[in-house]
């Protein structure tokens, strides 16, 4: 069973801050996923990291993908009180070819960005 | 705008009765899937349909019955359900076909499901 481990779970910052979250795994997968969902929503997806080491950068939000494709890294600059939302992880893994994406989550990491 | 629609958004049922979540997509993706999200779990999978077929079944117990007439909808019926099954169940679909991109999922709102 593949496991995703997403640092930290909670998350309090004050508006101008920096933070990073993880996400950490044992296993490699073929992409990486971040997705944001906020109370009373489904999650939306924000970037897919594909290729090892890669940097994709979404306005404030960086994202990275390790070497190896075992972990990733959520950093956003200056955080605003809009940031604030579930931050989740999504590892792809589809093997055998499948056609359809077999996800694994991470627990999520909560984001309050206060004013 | 989502493109992933589900109805209910809000569920109470008793123990004993039968009912339906229905989502309906309007991307044009070929595969649905159904997860189960409760507090302090991982979003957890639970089927998979893919042109219309069901390729996954995550052990989930036989009273979560899905079910996909075509490519746009989705279903899942629910019957005799216990307190621990209340959650938010959340609808997704992907495009279904190749590359890496063609994997990324697109929510639907959920339906938040309360068991008495």
């Amino acid at each position: 069973t593949q496991l995703l481990e997403q640092s930290p779970q909670f998350l309090s910052i004050q508006e101008g801050e920096n933070l990073t979250v993880y996400c950490n795994s044992s296993s490699v997968f073929s992409s990486l996923q971040w997705y944001r969902q906020e109370p009373g929503e489904g999650p939306v997806l924000l970037v897919t990291v594909v290729t090892g080491g890669e940097v994709k950068k979404l306005k404030r939000l960086t994202f990275q993908f390790g070497d190896a494709r075992k972990d990733s890294s959520l950093h956003i600059t200056a955080a605003q009180p809009g940031d604030t939302g579930l931050y989740l992880c999504a590892g792809l893994s589809n093997a055998g070819g499948t056609s359809y994406g077999k996800l694994t989550f991470g627990q999520g990491t909560i984001l309050t960005v206060h004013p | 705008e989502t493109g992933v629609t589900q109805t209910p958004r809000h569920l109470v049922m008793g123990m004993t009765n039968k009912k339906s979540l229905k989502c309906e997509q309007h991307l044009g993706h070929n595969a649905m899937y159904w997860y189960k999200q409760s507090a302090k779990k991982p979003l957890e999978l639970m089927f998979v349909y893919n042109f219309k077929e069901q390729t996954e079944n995550n052990s989930v117990p036989s009273r979560f019955s899905p079910e996909c007439p075509n490519s746009s909808h989705l279903f899942l019926h629910l019957h005799t359900l216990q307190p621990e099954d209340s959650a938010l169940y959340l609808c997704a679909s992907s495009q279904g076909t190749s590359g890496v991109f063609a994997y990324e999922q697109y929510f639907g709102p959920g339906t938040r499901l309360t068991v008495t």
